[in-house]
């Protein structure tokens, strides 16, 4: 199946600072999702992406698809420590959905 | 509305014995997921079923099976248990099929295999 790559694996960020993860394919993606797992929790779903080049905000989060439709970004201004947790990007077919490898944000107070 | 439940929370289980979890999706939704996941790593997908007929599955052996029910609700069955098989097993339900319906997570299934 598709798989996606996601960079970086771990971030450490001071309170405040921004934060990005990025989500790359090799192949050509129908959609996007994000979901947000806190430790110890599940998987939460953020967004659906869908457009080439599409951008949605959830406040302080900004989603991008990229023209190509082969990667996508999540990026947080001036994070809080509620913002730690996993941030998983997905991708499928019609049958599946797969997650990519994830990028664990360490917020530090 | 309740969320997605799965059932037991937590389970300790010997090397070779079978273990069925369970998981009921929220009210409306058609279609019922089913993750792996090791600690600190993503979930892996093992099976997606919709409208009770198995629509994919990942790449699992077939010591993994599952089923939908009338009702929508599902178990997923492991066979001859490996100690490789301890993580958590996490349930989703959609509305659609989950590539382009977002997957609603239940708290999952914590399996120690010893």
């Amino acid at each position: 199946g598709q798989q996606v790559m996601q960079i970086p694996q771990y971030q450490h960020v001071q309170e405040g600072e921004d934060f990005t993860t990025y989500c790359n394919s090799s192949t050509t993606l129908s959609n996007i999702q994000w979901y947000k797992q806190r430790p110890g929790g599940h998987p939460v779903f953020l967004i659906q992406l869908v457009k080439s080049g599409e951008v949605k905000k959830q406040k302080r989060l900004t989603f991008q698809f990229g023209e190509a439709k082969k990667n996508s970004s999540l990026h947080i201004t001036a994070t809080q420590t509620t913002d730690v947790g996993t941030y998983f990007c997905t991708s499928g077919g019609a049958n599946n959905l797969f997650f990519g490898t994830g990028t664990r944000l360490t917020v530090i107070p | 509305d309740a969320g997605v439940t799965q059932s037991p929370t937590h389970l300790i289980k010997t090397r070779g014995q079978q273990v069925t979890l369970r998981c009921s999706p929220i009210s409306g939704h058609k279609s019922v997921s089913w993750y792996q996941q090791v600690l600190g790593q993503g979930p892996q997908f093992i099976f997606q079923y919709y409208e009770k007929e198995e629509r994919g599955r990942g790449n699992f052996p077939d010591r993994f099976s599952a089923r939908q029910f009338p009702n929508y609700s599902s178990e997923l069955n492991v066979n001859a248990l490996l100690l490789g098989d301890s993580a958590l097993y996490l349930c989703a339900s959609s509305r659609g099929v989950s590539y382009n319906s977002p997957l609603h997570f239940g708290n999952g299934t914590r399996l120690t295999v010893t």
